[in-house]
């Protein structure tokens, strides 16, 4: 039984270069969230998957952050010309299709991102 | 909309003392309210979660939580802290119609003495 894995687990980037991030959800769940983790914050939402359709994005996510989830798989979080703002924890969690409760959000280990 | 705010960035407790973590949580609709906790290095793990019914929510590791609408709090408690309760926990809210984002306070971090 695994969980959300994300790949890769580091990366530092110096200013101005791009990055991806993937995630892989548990398999089975359809729905896919992607957070952004700062320090000393909490997690704040950045964009939502059902399937492969993107329903939800977070004003956080702003023209440069760019989210995939081809054929309802995995996803893939681009930025492009990262700022040292842009460094943070980011967090993929995944959930299972409704069944009429509440479901929970799994996360994975998220990927540690640190813009020079 | 919604928001959380947990009191308290850091907690020190000692080893077999009470835990009790605090949060205030905002929300124009009737809410849905979670506790996560987070290890160095890894994702958030669920630790309970409060829908509707019975207000005192048990949860994983010994923890619990009691939904307290007139007060808007959902503190979380344990009897006696473990060394492995020291972590990072998050207290979280959500609305509870359709698609509504988690929303996390800003932590509290658990330190265990022996």
């Amino acid at each position: 039984d695994t969980g959300v894995s994300q790949d890769p687990r580091h990366k530092i980037t110096k200013r101005g270069q791009n990055v991806t991030f993937r995630c892989d959800p548990i398999s089975e769940h359809n729905r896919l969230y992607w957070y952004r983790q700062t320090l000393g914050q909490g997690p704040e939402f950045l964009t939502y998957f059902q399937n492969e359709a993107q329903l939800e994005k977070s004003r956080l996510l702003s023209d440069r952050f760019s989210a995939e989830r081809p054929k309802g798989s995995f996803s893939t979080l681009e930025i492009q010309r990262t700022e040292q703002g842009d460094s943070a924890m980011y967090l993929c969690a995944s959930s299972p299709p409704r069944t009429g409760g509440i479901n929970e959000q799994f996360f994975g280990p998220g990927t540690r991102l640190t813009v020079l | 909309a919604q928001s959380v705010t947990q009191l308290g960035s850091h907690v020190s407790v000692s080893e077999g003392a009470l835990v009790l973590l605090r949060c205030n949580y905002s929300s124009s609709v009737p809410p849905y309210l979670f506790w996560y906790v987070q290890y160095p290095n890894q994702g958030l793990q669920l630790l309970l979660k409060y829908t509707t019914g019975a207000t005192l929510v048990k949860g994983i590791n010994g923890f619990e939580a009691e939904f307290k609408k007139s007060e808007t709090s959902f503190h979380l408690t344990k009897p006696s802290a473990h060394m492995s309760d020291a972590a990072e926990y998050f207290c979280a809210v959500r609305g509870n119609t359709g698609f509504q984002k988690l929303v996390f306070g800003t932590g509290t971090r658990l330190l265990v003495s022996p």
